[in-house]
């Protein structure tokens, strides 16, 4: 079975731009999270969704904003790009229905330039 | 003071060795995670337990819920052990997603 898929890999934007990351989860799996790794950080939780609604949300701006599909896949936004976005963004994926282990995506690094 | 605390940051051991890493946390919390980070980013759920402990081959996890304590041992360590582990708090009362992270433990291990 495949296992949680982030795209793209790499990317390269400038101050300014807008980004979208994308994310795939398990099949079966119903929850999805965002994370933002900053290096030489542990991750910081972004949002979460659970049937494609909005269970959770960090403490990040509103240029930050997520939405789920009903096929359970996720697309992160994150508008007006400063350079301390520059982080490997994780993607997580767990069954939802009283099962929180999270599956981790191997994530996708965003360079602000 | 972070709500996710490791020890050490670094830790250096030689082939063999038993390995410890420490994490506490001031959280409440419905379990915590254990988690495995190779350079390039790819994270591995090791463990996730709510009490007692937890064994998968070289690796045991333990969590003391009263004292808010959990450590991660390695027994015979291997050079492919080297990595980042992170402790993460869960707490699925409300976002049931919110893990908050440690900033992890990078382990190295000398042949």
């Amino acid at each position: 079975d495949a296992g949680v898929t982030q795209s793209p890999t790499h990317l390269i934007k400038t101050r300014g731009q807008h980004v979208t990351l994308r994310c795939s989860p398990i099949s079966g799996h119903k929850s999805v999270s965002w994370y933002q790794q900053v290096l030489g950080q542990g991750p910081q939780f972004i949002f979460q969704y659970y049937e494609k609604e909005e269970r959770g949300r960090g403490n990040f701006p509103d240029r930050f904003s997520a939405r789920q599909f009903p096929n359970y896949s996720s697309e992160l936004n994150v508008n007006a790009l400063l350079l301390g976005d520059s982080a490997l963004y994780l993607c997580a994926s767990s069954p939802g229905h009283g099962d929180y282990e999270q599956y981790f995506g191997p994530g996708t690094r965003l360079t602000v330039t | 003071k972070n709500e996710v605390e490791q020890s050490p940051q670094n830790l250096t051991a030689q082939e063999g060795e038993f390995i410890t890493i420490n994490c506490s946390y001031s959280v409440g919390i419905s379990a915590l995670h254990w988690l495995q980070q190779h350079p390039g980013g790819g994270i591995v759920s090791l463990f996730m337990l709510s009490s007692g402990k937890k064994k998968h081959g070289r690796l045991i996890a333990t969590i003391n819920i009263q004292e808010k304590h959990s450590s991660l041992h390695i027994t015979a360590s291997h050079p492919r052990d080297s990595a980042v582990y992170i402790c993460a708090a869960g707490n699925y009362g409300g976002s049931q997603g919110n893990l908050i992270f440690g900033k992890g433990t990078k382990l190295s291990v000398k042949p």
